[in-house]
């Protein structure tokens, strides 16, 4: 079965940096972009970034661009998000989600949350 | 960025009633539209896509309908586990993928 599974999240100071990583398994997952997506504390939720199957596009979200990069392995089935300059307001729960031919997400993970705070 | 919004915020219902959730798109998205539904402290989990096809393994009485830029999530007979906040979601045009903010739906 389809999973995801992210990892790295955890408290850090405004200005720092953090990597987070998801681990994927159950399909083919170089045939497949991948999203993530954060959820902030008791908010909704807010698309933030999308890397193409083979890592040759990449989208981001406004309020993260050119402060967050996507990255992924497919040899390791992994994604990345390499997450510098970090603010308060990126304090959320991060999750990866498999993007169903640039349409819906049609798998997610179970989160990992990122505290920013001094 | 098309912009994706709700109604209503919150909904009570009773167990065993039919719940009519909306979402509207600031421009038209033809039927590009998904529907997810979220548990606390859970992750999101695909309803609905192209405005009416039930994903794998989701319950019949769900349906979605709509196209342009009203749309509608119907659960015909609430059930205990339906209970959740759910988003509609746009993938017409990208990016951004816009949410809506969700509508909570809670027992009455």
């Amino acid at each position: 079965q389809v999973q995801l599974v992210e990892s790295g999240g955890g408290v850090v100071q405004p200005g720092r940096s953090l990597r987070l990583s998801c681990a994927a398994s159950g399909f083919t997952f170089g045939g497949y972009g991948v999203h993530w997506v954060r959820q902030a504390p008791g908010k909704g939720l807010e698309w933030v970034a999308l890397i193409s199957y083979d890592g040759s596009n990449k989208y981001y979200a406004d309020s993260v661009k050119g402060r967050f990069t996507i990255s992924r392995d497919n040899l390791k089935n992994t994604l990345y998000l390499q997450m510098n300059s970090l603010r308060a307001e990126d304090t959320a729960v991060y999750f990866c989600a498999r993007g169903f031919q640039l349409e819906r997400l049609d798998y997610w993970g179970q989160g990992t949350l990122v505290t920013v705070s001094s | 960025e098309i912009v994706m919004t709700q109604s209503p915020a919150t909904l009570s219902v009773s167990p065993g009633d039919r719940a009519t959730l909306s979402c509207r798109a600031s421009q038209s998205v033809s039927t590009s539209l998904a529907w997810y539904q979220q548990k606390p402290g859970q992750a999101p989990r695909l309803l609905i896509y192209g405005t009416s096809t039930r994903a794998t393994g989701i319950p019949a009485r769900f349906s979605g309908s709509g196209s342009g830029t009203e749309f509608t999530l119907t659960i015909s007979s609430l059930q205990s586990e339906d209970f959740a906040v759910y988003y509609c979601q746009q993938y017409y045009d990208w990016p951004p993928w816009t949410f809506g903010q969700g509508t909570k739906v809670e027992i009455k």
